[in-house]
């Protein structure tokens, strides 16, 4: 079984409309974030979270909001989404610092229409 | 902005040749990593390069880091089909929050 998986693997919504798109881990990690990755760009991070109690703004996270159920869940979510949130979402986890190797999930594949 | 900056931006070879990607970065760190991203897919990660290291191996990887240059390369020896992907450098600065920054990758082609 994958360590890190993503729900939903592809959606397709309209615009104004609310999405959360779900991300949880069975590695253990206390470390979670949400990157997006647009065609021909590299990631760029959304949100991250050290624990459950601590969640900090990524580079780009005017538009989104995240949850962190618990340490294994970390959810983002769409409040009301627009075009140019069409995108390759994916969650990560780590151990320890930030800076140590990052675990990616498959991704989620948004289009906003 | 982005900390990383690859180069090029793509790359085609024939399979059996030497594929070499370069990052460069802005400011001091205290890792670089690299990662593999097959199409559509999420981000593996392939070696990791302290900032007090100047060459690293793995299998068919070499990673240099000259931090005088604040620059990186990935060697992919002998190249496979199997290694066509995109490949992103990523870095962790000494300074702020701790977090990895990610540049925009190579578009490496192994031709059979």
């Amino acid at each position: 079984d994958a360590d890190v998986t993503q729900t939903p693997r592809n959606r397709i919504t309209k615009t104004g409309k609310r999405i959360m798109l779900e991300c949880s881990q069975t590695k253990g990690h206390d470390r979670m974030y949400w990157y997006r990755q647009d065609p021909g760009l590299g990631l760029r991070l959304i949100y991250y979270s050290f624990d459950v109690k601590d969640i900090n703004k990524g580079e780009i996270s005017d538009g989104y909001s995240v949850s962190r159920q618990a340490q294994a869940k970390f959810s983002l979510s769409l409040e009301s989404a627009i075009p140019n949130q069409t995108a390759l979402y994916f969650c990560a986890t780590s151990e320890g610092f930030s800076y140590n190797e990052q675990f990616f999930g498959p991704g989620t594949r948004l289009t906003v229409l | 902005s982005q900390q990383g900056e690859e180069d090029p931006q793509a790359l085609s070879i024939q399979e059996g040749e030497n594929a070499t990607m370069n990052c460069s970065y802005k400011t001091s760190i205290n890792n670089l990593q690299w990662y593999r991203q097959n199409s559509g897919r999420g981000l593996v990660h392939l070696i990791l390069i302290r900032s007090n290291e100047r060459e690293k191996h793995s299998g068919r990887l070499r990673v240099t880091l000259d931090t005088s240059k604040k620059s990186s390369s990935l060697l992919i020896t002998a190249s496979r089909a199997a290694d066509t992907a995109s490949y992103f450098c990523a870095t962790a600065s000494i300074q702020g929050a701790q977090k990895l920054v990610f540049g925009q990758g190579t578009r490496l082609t192994i031709n059979p």
